[in-house]
């Protein structure tokens, strides 16, 4: 399928260390990609995206960088909270149309 | 503002069944896409629909329709359910038909098929 990811990784950080996410996307093609937070019972929200002609994009506390090269994306949080705590994806995005492909999604743990 | 609303929250359903599921998208969105999510799984594209005609369709069977409204509100349909229908399905309401407008998601409808 599209979306891979039966066994979900983990990341467990300490609060106020930093986070990186990282994900590997599929197609070469993509030219837009999102982080998406998903917590417990809810739907994903939106943190912050990248087009394919930029490198790097900061947003408050966090960071996407774009290795177009190696196919890879990297979500860095700054200080993490133990709010950050939840599943995050990666989506990419193809031309003109509105069909997101999301990778296999990270479970952040944050310990207080 | 309301966000993206869908209903019902949870609901399940006996295999060979039918459901439907809606969703109102936040006042001024015209494009409303679906999406399945299996437990631990990202989101799996369904749909989309953009000023009530569909843009867009996944890999799925054919046992899936969806539809939008004069309102922009939408319904998935899945007939003769199975019982590796169970997911969260969840509505994403936009803008505009392209990706870059930016998507909000609702809470979802959890679907249990047994």
């Amino acid at each position: 399928g599209e979306s891979v990811g039966l066994h979900l990784p983990t990341l467990s950080v300490q609060e106020g260390d930093n986070s990186i996410i990282n994900c590997a996307y599929s197609n070469s093609a993509s030219d837009y990609f999102i982080w998406y937070k998903q917590e417990s019972g809810k739907g994903p929200q939106f943190i912050i995206d990248i087009r394919s002609n930029m490198d790097k994009r900061q947003g408050q506390r966090v960071t996407v960088l774009l290795n177009k090269t190696v196919k890879h994306l990297s979500l860095q949080i700054a200080a993490t909270q133990p709010g950050d705590s939840a599943v995050y994806f990666c989506a990419e995005n193809v031309g003109q149309g509105g069909k997101l492909i999301f990778g296999q999604g990270t479970e952040l743990s944050v310990k207080p | 503002d309301a966000g993206v609303t869908q209903s019902p929250t949870h609901l399940i359903k006996t295999r060979g069944q039918h459901v439907t599921l809606r969703c109102s998208p936040i006042s001024g969105h015209k494009s409303v896409s679906w999406y399945q999510q299996v437990l631990g799984q990202g989101p799996q594209f369904i749909f989309q629909y953009y000023e009530k005609e569909e843009r867009g369709r996944g890999n799925f069977p054919d046992r899936f329709s969806a539809r939008q409204f004069p309102n922009y509100s939408s319904e998935l349909n899945v007939n003769a359910l199975l019982l590796g229908d169970s997911a969260l399905y969840l509505c994403a309401s936009s803008l505009g038909a392209k990706a870059h407008y930016g998507y909000t998601f609702g809470s979802g409808t959890r679907l249990t098929v047994v």
